[in-house]
């Protein structure tokens, strides 16, 4: 079954970094667009970034451009967001998802799979 | 990129309908069929329910039903259930090749 699986959230601090992992399982990894979603403490969903399926189309929101770096190794089935100059506001839970068609960057937004999330929070 | 507006929360009771809007511009839901929604029950993560503005995916109950008109977008549910309490999110593809989400809204079955 497919699952995506998030790794290295924690607590940092203010101006340090920290990459986040997402491992995929039960699905040909090398085909599929994923893309980064967050969600602060008790807030919404905030999209931060999307990869295409072979990497060489990345996308960011305005609010983490310059900072984020979304990649994947696809011969690992893993994505990847390293998160530099870490603000406070970038505290929440960090998903991955999948997009639910082939090939597709966006997708229209369709996500069919999601990870459960891995938190970081940052914080002195 | 700001946010899609939806109501902050909708409420009814078990059988009734009910919708909730998702407001952008014609740069994301009126310019495009693209409007997905997801339901999100607490710690869960996000379940699709409607893509492609009015599509659902297999296994997703024919109750929910979503529309589109000019730049807002809606959700319907008929024959509310209890299990039906949760958050909802619209989301939009936008030009120049980003995503937006709604601010979520809280729907509560008396």
């Amino acid at each position: 079954q497919v699952q995506l699986v998030e790794s290295g959230g924690g607590v940092v601090q203010p101006g340090r970094s920290l990459r986040l992992s997402c491992a995929a399982s039960g699905f040909i990894f090398s085909n599929y667009a994923i893309h980064w979603v967050r969600q602060a403490p008790g807030k919404g969903l905030e999209w931060v970034a999307v990869i295409s399926n072979d990497g060489s189309d990345k996308y960011y929101a305005d609010s983490v451009k310059g900072r984020f770096t979304i990649s994947r190794d696809n011969s690992k089935n893993t994505l990847y967001l390293q998160i530099n100059s870490l603000r406070a506001e970038d505290t929440a839970v960090y998903s991955c998802a999948r997009v639910g068609d082939i090939l597709l960057t966006f997708g229209g937004g369709k996500f069919d799979y999601w990870g459960q999330g891995t938190l970081v929070t940052v914080s002195s | 990129q700001s946010a899609l507006t939806q109501p902050a929360s909708v409420s009814g009771s078990p059988g009734q309908s009910i919708t909730i809007s998702c407001t952008g511009t014609s740069n994301d839901v009126g310019g495009y069929n693209y409007v997905s929604w997801y339901q999100q029950h607490p710690g869960k993560a996000p379940k699709l329910l409607i893509y492609d503005v009015t599509d659902r995916p297999s296994g997703v109950s024919n109750r929910f039903s979503g529309s589109k008109s000019g730049n807002t977008a809606s959700l319907t549910i008929s024959g509310l259930q209890a299990e039906d309490e949760a958050d909802y999110y619209c989301s939009s593809y936008v030009s120049g090749s980003t995503l937006v989400f709604g601010g979520g809204t809280k729907l509560t079955v008396l």
